[in-house]
C-alpha cells in the first residue's frame, strides 16, 4: 500500500507555456501533500506544502504566484508551473503521507516529473 | 529550523561488504528520521525509519541506529548488493509540524561487483 503516482513524468514545452503536474495518491487518503524541486546531484528542496481544502503554505523564496498549488480532494494535488522559463526546468516530486493521528505517517513519494523548458 | 548534516558525500563498497552513512541534526524537538533510496530518475522510495522512543531498529539487511544526545542517526547496509547502489537520503522532522521533513544532501552509495 501507500502508492503515490505523480503524472506526467517528463514534460518538454516552449518557454511562456504553463504546464501542470497531478500527484495522486493511489490507495491512501492523504490530508498533506507536499511538492519539492530537486536539481541534478542535489537534496530535495521543499516548495511547498498543500493542504486539502485550503491554501498552500509556500516556502521562502518560491513565488506562490509562479507554482500555483490546488489539493481539490483528499487524493489529488496539483502544480501548475505558469509561463514557464528555460530556468524553471527540473524535476518535480510530489509526496503524500497517509491521513491518520498525526505523528505515526510516513511520506510516500511520487516517481517525479522531469520538466524541460525550451 | 532543522538542520541536517549528511555523510560521506559518496561511498564505494564491494559486494558483500557493509555500508554505513551517517547524519546529524540540530533541532532537539526532531523525533522522526526516515531514509529514502532514490534510484536515477526516480522518486525517493522509503526503506526505513526511526522514532525517537528507540536507539535501532533493523529490517533484514538494513538497521538504523539512532543517538538523541549526540543527535546522529546512522544507516547501516549489511551485505551489499550491486543493487543497492543508488543516492540515499536522511531526514529529520519533529512531528508535530505537518511532517515537514528537512533531507540530507544524499550519499551515492556504489557497489562495485
Amino acid at each position: 500500500g501507500a502508492v503515490v503516482s505523480q503524472h506526467p513524468s517528463r514534460v518538454i514545452c516552449k518557454s511562456g507555456t504553463s504546464v501542470k503536474i497531478e500527484c495522486r495518491s493511489l490507495d491512501f487518503q492523504a490530508t498533506t501533500m507536499f511538492w519539492y524541486r530537486q536539481f541534478p546531484k542535489q537534496s530535495l528542496m521543499l516548495m511547498a506544502t498543500s493542504n486539502e481544502g485550503s491554501k498552500a503554505t509556500y516556502e521562502q523564496g518560491v513565488e506562490k504566484d509562479k507554482f500555483l498549488i490546488n489539493h481539490a480532494s483528499l487524493t489529488l494535488s496539483t502544480l501548475t508551473v505558469t509561463s514557464a522559463h528555460p530556468e524553471d526546468s527540473s524535476f518535480y516530486i510530489c509526496s503524500a503521507s497517509r491521513q491518520g493521528s498525526g505523528s505515526n505517517q510516513p511520506q510516500h513519494f511520487g516517481d517525479g516529473t522531469r520538466l524541460s523548458i525550451l | 529550523g532543522e538542520n541536517v548534516e549528511q555523510h560521506p558525500s559518496t561511498l564505494s563498497v564491494q559486494e558483500g561488504d557493509s555500508a554505513v552513512i551517517k547524519c546529524t541534526y540540530s533541532d532537539s524537538a526532531s523525533n522522526y528520521f526516515p531514509w529514502y533510496k532514490q534510484e536515477l530518475g526516480k522518486g525517493p522510495q522509503l526503506i526505513i525509519d526511526i522514532r525517537s522512543n528507540v536507539g535501532e531498529k533493523k529490517d533484514q539487511r538494513i538497521a538504523v541506529t539512532l543517538n538523541k544526545t549526540a543527535k546522529h542517526f546512522s544507516l547501516h547496509i549489511t551485505e551489499t548488493q550491486p543493487e543497492d547502489s543508488a543516492v540515499y537520503f536522511c531526514a529529520a522532522c519533529y512531528s508535530g509540524s505537518a511532517r515537514q521533513l528537512t533531507f540530507g544532501s544524499g550519499t551515492q552509495l556504489t557497489v562495485l561487483p
